[in-house]
């Protein structure tokens, strides 16, 4: 089945610096679509950035990712960092088959 | 901001208990999704319907745990006998189709095993 890795469980910066989130994944169709969600102590999960199409980058709030199919990549990125962006972030992967694989999330924690 | 809605926010359970938990999945939202959120934060992948037929679903759902999406009902899920491992977040999802859209969740159900 898919598989989406992220590598860094746990990212703490300086307010004002910049934010890159890794995120590779792993699946056997040529055309996944590649998600953001971003979640927040006691609120719901919810969608930050999504893309299919390869090499065209996609922005939202601030936040912008690019799918590079040759590289399996999602990487999300911001230019810099606010302390409300402190929260989970989780990428993830669908094909056909409905079912959403995530990766195991980040913790980023920005601080003053 | 989603409007799934799932009840109980908040559940205990002894081992060996049974657990139940709904969802009302976002309206005109015909697929279902239920993930476990565990300690290390990683969401695991449970079980998914489409109307009331389940779509996929993992092998430890298929022993210990029950879901159903009733026509007109609450969607839920059970754990027919609660372990100490089952303590998590249980989050439900919604979405318009069955790929490639954005899904919703709902705030989840956090579910304490003593």
């Amino acid at each position: 089945g898919d598989s989406v890795t992220q590598t860094e469980g746990l990212v703490t910066l300086t307010e004002g610096l910049p934010v890159m989130l890794n995120c590779t994944y792993q699946t056997i169709y040529s055309n996944p679509f590649l998600f953001w969600y971003v979640h927040y102590l006691n609120e719901s999960p919810r969608l930050l950035l999504k893309s299919s199409t390869d090499n065209k980058r996609t922005e939202h709030q601030g936040f912008h990712a690019t799918l590079h199919k040759s590289s399996s990549s999602f990487h999300l990125q911001k230019s810099s960092a606010q302390l409300s962006d402190s929260a989970l972030y989780y990428c993830a992967c669908n094909n056909a088959g409905a079912k959403l694989t995530f990766g195991g999330g980040t913790r980023l924690t920005v601080r003053p | 901001n989603s409007k799934v809605i799932q009840t109980p926010r908040y559940l205990v359970k002894g081992q060996g208990q049974k657990a139940k938990m709904r969802c009302i999945p976002e309206k005109g939202h015909p697929v279902v999704f239920w993930y476990q959120q565990n300690k290390n934060n990683e969401f695991k992948f449970l079980i998914n319907f489409q109307n009331q037929e389940v779509l996929q679903q993992i092998d430890m759902t298929e022993k210990r745990f029950s879901a159903e999406c009733p026509s007109n009902s609450p969607c839920s899920l059970e754990i027919q006998s609660s372990e100490a491992g089952d303590s998590a977040l249980y989050l439900c999802a919604s979405s318009l189709s069955r790929a490639n859209t954005e899904v919703f969740f709902g705030k989840g159900t956090r579910l304490t095993v003593v």
